[in-house]
């Protein structure tokens, strides 16, 4: 009966050094969402991913972050030449279809807590 | 673009005395609406939606929201509140972005204090 599974819980990186951050969705889910969480806001959308398909990634910055959702294993989000202002927390979520299409609640990780020395 | 807001960035109250944390949303076409509850170094749970139907939701732990069309709202509520309803929660909605995706938009969070 395992949710979604987020790891790791805490990363800590130095400014330029890559982090991979990793998702596994419920099981029977197929979609997944990745949101931030900057400290005192709410969660900002950043990308949504089907099986090998980026959906819409209107929330992804235009660079240094990438996602995937390969056909087998977990989702990541990756970020290139980590600066001070990604230290945030990241969350994923995930549905077995689009919220558009059978209005199924987005089900949350415990998220990564990114922390950029 | 779609928004949510939540006025207060705190809401105190007294346990056993009714809650409501509030929310406005602004959207084009229908709105998908959602309550979620966010503990300390936790993801978000889900408390309830409005999709169609009644205006008034019923969700878990004994929350429920009412959906107003006309003031575009939907606060969340609860007739007597608990020492361990002291969360973070957040309101959401969801319309159509790209294709057939709905992302959710999240409000800046309310921090309820439940004081016993």
């Amino acid at each position: 009966n395992a949710g979604v599974m987020q790891n790791p819980r805490h990363l800590v990186r130095r400014r330029g050094q890559e982090a991979r951050l990793r998702c596994s969705p419920m099981k029977g889910h197929s979609h997944v969402y990745w949101y931030r969480q900057l400290p005192e806001e709410g969660l900002k959308f950043m990308v949504y991913l089907q099986k090998e398909n980026i959906i819409d990634e209107s929330g992804m910055p235009k660079e240094r972050f990438s996602a995937e959702f390969p056909k087998e294993g977990p989702s990541i989000l990756r970020i290139q030449q980590v600066v001070r202002g990604d230290s945030a927390a990241y969350f994923c979520a995930s549905s077995p279809q689009s919220t558009g299409k059978s209005n199924q609640p987005q089900h949350f990780g415990d998220g990564t807590r990114l922390s950029i020395l | 673009a779609q928004s949510v807001a939540q006025p207060e960035d705190q809401v105190n109250v007294a346990e056993g005395n009714p809650l409501t944390v509030k929310c406005t949303y602004s959207v084009s076409g229908n709105p998908y609406l959602f309550w979620y509850v966010q503990y300390p170094n936790r993801g978000l749970q889900f408390l309830l939606k409005y999709i169609t139907g009644d205006n008034l939701v019923k969700g878990s732990y004994g929350f429920e929201a009412e959906f107003n069309k006309s003031q575009t709202s939907f606060h969340l509520k609860k007739p007597s509140a608990l020492v361990s309803d002291s969360a973070l929660y957040f309101c959401a909605v969801s319309a159509l972005s790209s294709g057939s995706a709905r992302q959710l938009t999240f409000g800046s969070g309310t921090q309820l204090t439940v004081l016993p």
